[in-house]
């Protein structure tokens, strides 16, 4: 069972490049997310898509952008990388809400900004 | 403005006794709450949820309590066991909105 899965793991970028971080799930859930965890501030939603074709703001999401490529695939594109943008960054799917549709994470992508 | 707070950064508990993990709220809106376990280099993994409809939900060892008029709700982990270690998080969500929002997270320490 693969469930979710992120790649790369690890990423370092120098300050301006751009990168794609790329999640796939294969659990056919409609619901997909992308979080990041900074010490101290928990996990904040980024970007979140509801059902294949839609996309939408959480609490943080400036300087990054989504696409819902399919139904399986969310990728989060950072165009011009800034220091701040030093984080974990984990996705998430959800097959659909309420407290027994919990979500599912991935093991992140650890990425530092230079 | 955080609508989910985790007070308390961390916690010790000797093994065998109750950990209380609390989580406070000011949305009275979200409809369920969710609890996460999280180990060193994964992703967080769901351990347990309750429905504001309720006031209790039991799982094995945890247990979780919902106090809507104090918009508080706790964790309850019985017997400890140092593979409780862990860092955990609380989460709430609102019906229909598809966002779930998660609290700072509590760090635990189960001392054998």
């Amino acid at each position: 069972n693969a469930g979710v899965t992120q790649t790369p793991k690890f990423q370092v970028l120098k300050t301006g490049q751009s990168m794609t971080l790329q999640c796939a799930q294969d659990m056919n859930h409609n619901s997909m997310y992308w979080y990041r965890q900074d010490p101290g501030m928990g996990l904040r939603l980024i970007y979140y898509s509801a059902s294949e074709g839609t996309t939408d703001k959480g609490e943080v999401p400036n300087g990054y952008n989504v696409s819902r490529l399919n139904k399986r695939e969310f990728s989060l594109r950072l165009e011009s990388a800034a220091p701040s943008q030093t984080s974990v960054y984990f996705c998430a799917s959800s097959g659909g809400q309420g407290a027994n549709s919990p979500l599912h994470f991935g093991n992140g992508t650890r990425l530092t900004v230079t | 403005d955080q609508q989910v707070k985790q007070n308390s950064p961390s916690l010790s508990v000797q093994e065998g006794r109750i950990s209380i993990l609390n989580c406070d709220y000011t949305n009275s809106m979200f409809d369920y709450f969710l609890w996460y376990k999280k180990y060193p280099a994964e992703g967080p993994t769901f351990l347990i949820s309750i429905s504001s409809i309720k006031d209790k939900n039991e799982d094995g060892r945890f247990t979780v309590f919902l106090n809507k008029s104090a918009k508080h709700l706790s964790l309850h982990i019985v017997p400890s066991q140092p593979g409780d270690s862990a860092v955990y998080f609380c989460a709430a969500s609102v019906e229909g909105t598809y966002k779930y929002i998660f609290g700072t997270g509590t760090r635990l320490k189960v001392l054998a």
